[in-house]
């Protein structure tokens, strides 16, 4: 129940492209879902976050789409650079702590 | 404005030694979490702390491992007699109220030799 499960593992584009990450979660209880980006070497930075009574939300090129019905949330990041190369960490907040996808090791190609 | 400062950055230590972790959050942050992540891993909790009080150590392993927050100082991650699996990198964040806005310190890198 405290499970979130993110996909896919590792993801490649090409400069411009827009990489989509998903995650899934079982616990109805959670009420804010933020995602990291982390640099190899360096702790996970919030890049943005959705609670669930908004379906959409956009800060700059990354997206997030919720559907509270599914229990799913997405991340797009649109027009991918290079430097977007990190690996992303969906989460989900329950009583008293975040609980962490696994992780997307994402790879922007020049 | 400091961010969460985690010291040391590195760590080594030989099997059986103890292993002390230190985190102070940021100004204001009363809330104070770690995490462990074990290479090419995700992130998993561990410890939620705030001062003086451990609220949720559902995620700590029950045996060498523990964690304070004292009234004054850092919090302190502490390992005895440490294991070659205990090699990873350990986060700490904090947060202003429960549950919202981590902001992740830089973490320890142990490494058990």
């Amino acid at each position: 129940q405290q499970q979130v499960k993110q996909s896919p593992q590792s993801l490649i584009v090409q400069k411009g492209g827009i990489p989509i990450i998903n995650c899934a979660y079982e616990n109805t209880a959670f009420d804010y879902f933020p995602w990291y980006q982390q640099f190899p070497g360096k702790g996970p930075a919030l890049l943005i976050a959705i609670r669930p009574d908004v379906s959409e939300k956009k800060e700059g090129r990354f997206t997030i789409s919720f559907n509270k019905s599914a229990k799913q949330f997405s991340l797009h990041i649109m027009d991918s650079q290079p430097g977007d190369s990190a690996t992303y960490f969906c989460a989900a907040s329950g009583p008293g702590r975040l609980t962490f996808g696994e992780g997307t090791q994402l790879t922007v190609n020049p | 404005n400091a961010g969460v400062m985690q010291n040391p950055r590195h760590l080594v230590r030989r099997r059986g030694q103890e292993a002390r972790l230190r985190c102070s959050p940021m100004k204001g942050h009363s809330h104070v979490y770690w995490y462990r992540q074990l290479p090419e891993e995700g992130l998993k909790f561990m410890v939620y702390l705030q001062k003086e009080n451990i609220i949720d150590e559902s995620g700590m392993p029950k045996e060498r491992f523990s964690a304070e927050f004292p009234k004054e100082g850092p919090s302190i991650l502490r390992i005895q007699q440490v294991v070659r699996g205990d090699s990873a990198a350990y986060f700490c964040a904090s947060s202003p109220i429960k549950r919202d806005g981590y902001t992740f310190g830089s973490g320890t890198r142990l490494t058990v030799v």
